[in-house]
């Protein structure tokens, strides 16, 4: 399975967009990034996933580098709300089962 | 659609005792999971179901067991309960083996003493 990396946290200042990072240097080629994201000991959230292509849905977009090697999630305008930790994963599927790691957690400050 | 339920929402055990914790998802899911969270820390997946009658364990199974005899429901059952396993516990589904999204419940917190 693909490891991923991320930076233990991040700050963010609200409204502007916070750019979340995440090596997967190992990722196989049929192997899909995803991202989710726990607010406060809640449920970890699906945000988005991609393969190869970049995609954006209305919560954010999520860039992946040509050779798929690492990928960022933007949260184009940052709220208060948006502070979790958030967790990069590798994996063929979601059927699969997620393999959660450390994550981000990013703090929005006013 | 109630999505992923879980009950209960907080439960504290003395050592020794056991538990169910219930996990329903009403959205026809063949694939559901158990997780466990301890503080500070990422999920580890204690045991997953593909269907109804089928099991399998996870990362972290000792200590726990569970049952699929419905689509809907997953229970885990902690026999005789440790200190160890004070966690917040969380259920999730998915639809099928290709779909995108876990669907996770709001966990249940539990403290053993």
């Amino acid at each position: 399975d693909a490891k991923t990396t991320q930076p233990p946290s991040m700050d963010c200042a609200e409204g502007r967009a916070a750019n979340l990072p995440c090596n997967h240097s190992t990722i196989s080629g049929n192997e899909y990034v995803y991202w989710y994201r726990q607010i406060h000991s809640q449920g970890p959230q699906y945000i988005i996933h991609g393969l190869k292509n970049n995609e954006t849905n209305e919560m954010a977009s999520l860039i992946i580098t040509e050779d798929r090697k690492s990928s960022t999630l933007i949260l184009p305008h940052a709220t208060l709300r948006d502070t979790a930790v958030y967790y990069c994963i590798v994996r063929v599927g979601a059927g699969n089962m997620l393999t959660f790691g450390g994550g981000t957690r990013l703090m929005v400050k006013p | 659609n109630a999505g992923v339920t879980q009950t209960p929402k907080f439960r504290i055990l003395k050592i020794g005792q056991s538990m169910t914790l219930q996990c329903t998802q009403d959205m026809n899911h063949n694939y559901m999971y158990w997780y466990r969270q301890d503080p500070g820390m990422g999920l580890k997946l204690i045991y997953y179901s593909v269907g109804a009658g089928i099991t399998d364990k996870g990362e972290v199974p000792n200590g726990y067991n569970v049952s699929r005899s419905t689509t809907e429901d997953f229970p885990l059952r902690l026999e005789l309960a440790a200190p160890s396993q004070t966690s917040v516990y969380f259920c999730a589904s998915t639809r099928a083996w290709r779909d995108h999204e876990q669907y996770f419940g709001p966990g249940t917190r539990l403290t053993v003493t």
